[in-house]
C-alpha cells in the first residue's frame, strides 16, 4: 500500500512563528504536492515538485516555501505564520504524468 | 487558467434514491478523478477516467466522462448511509491536477 505520511495531525503555532509541515512517502514517486484545503474552496495548490531540488508554484504560492532535499520527502515552510495561513494542509504524490495522487491524513493549523 | 466546477455544492437526499454530481472543467483534458472525503479524514481515490466515453463503476457509484463537453457525472444509485461523504473531481493538466469545490452528501434515512 502506498503510503503519504504527514508528520503532524494537529499544530496551534503562534503569529510570526516559523513552521515547518513534513511530508514523507515510501512510492519512489517522482510528483509531490502540497494543498491547502478551506471550506468551500476545494483544494488549492501551494506548490509542486516534480524532482528533488525542483519545485514550482501553484496557485497560491505567497507567504510559502518549499524544501526537497531528498526524492521521499517534501517540506512546507511558512516563513512567518499569519492568522490567514490557518487551514487543513495536504500532501499528496504521484508518479510523473500526472496519474492518480496518493494524500496523506493532513495536518490541521491554527495559527493564533 | 484551467477552472473546475462541480455542483451542487451541497446535496440531501433520502435513502433509495438516484441522483447526479456534475462536474464542468474549462480547458481540455482527458484525465478525471474523482475522490471521497469523510470528516477529518484526507481525500480517497474513487475513479480516474483516461479517455472520452469512460465509465467507471463501483458499488452504487458510476462515473463517466464527455471530453467533448469538459464533463464527467458522479452518478449515486439507491443511496445508502455510508455514502455521506464530501466528493471532488479534479481534471490532470501536465503534471499538475486542478480540483472542484467538492459536493458534500448527506444520506438521510
Amino acid at each position: 500500500d502506498v503510503k503519504v505520511t504527514q508528520s503532524s495531525r494537529y499544530l496551534v503555532k503562534r503569529t510570526g512563528e516559523k513552521v515547518f509541515l513534513e511530508c514523507v512517502q515510501d512510492m519512489d514517486h517522482e510528483n509531490m504536492f502540497w494543498y491547502r484545503q478551506d471550506p468551500g474552496l476545494g483544494l488549492r495548490l501551494i506548490y509542486f515538485s516534480y524532482d528533488v531540488k525542483m519545485k514550482e508554484k501553484g496557485d497560491i504560492p505567497e507567504g510559502y516555501s518549499v524544501s526537497r532535499e531528498k526524492k521521499e520527502r517534501f517540506s512546507l515552510i511558512l516563513e512567518s505564520a499569519s492568522t490567514n495561513q490557518t487551514s487543513m494542509y495536504l500532501c499528496a504524490s504521484s508518479f510523473l504524468g500526472a496519474n492518480i495522487q496518493y494524500f496523506g491524513a493532513g495536518t490541521r493549523l491554527s495559527v493564533l | 487558467e484551467l477552472k473546475v466546477e462541480q455542483n451542487p455544492l451541497f446535496l440531501s437526499m433520502q435513502e433509495g434514491k438516484n441522483y447526479t454530481i456534475y462536474c464542468n472543467y474549462s480547458t481540455t483534458s482527458d484525465r478525471l478523478y474523482w475522490y471521497r472525503q469523510d470528516p477529518g479524514k484526507s481525500l480517497e481515490s474513487l475513479f480516474v477516467l483516461l479517455s472520452n466515453g469512460a465509465v467507471k463503476q463501483e458499488g452504487r457509484l458510476m462515473a463517466s466522462l464527455d471530453t467533448k463537453a469538459r464533463l464527467s457525472t458522479l452518478h449515486i444509485t439507491a443511496a445508502v448511509h455510508d455514502l455521506s461523504a464530501t466528493y471532488f473531481c479534479a481534471v490532470g493538466h501536465g503534471n499538475q491536477f486542478y480540483f472542484g469545490t467538492g459536493t458534500s452528501l448527506t444520506v438521510i434515512p
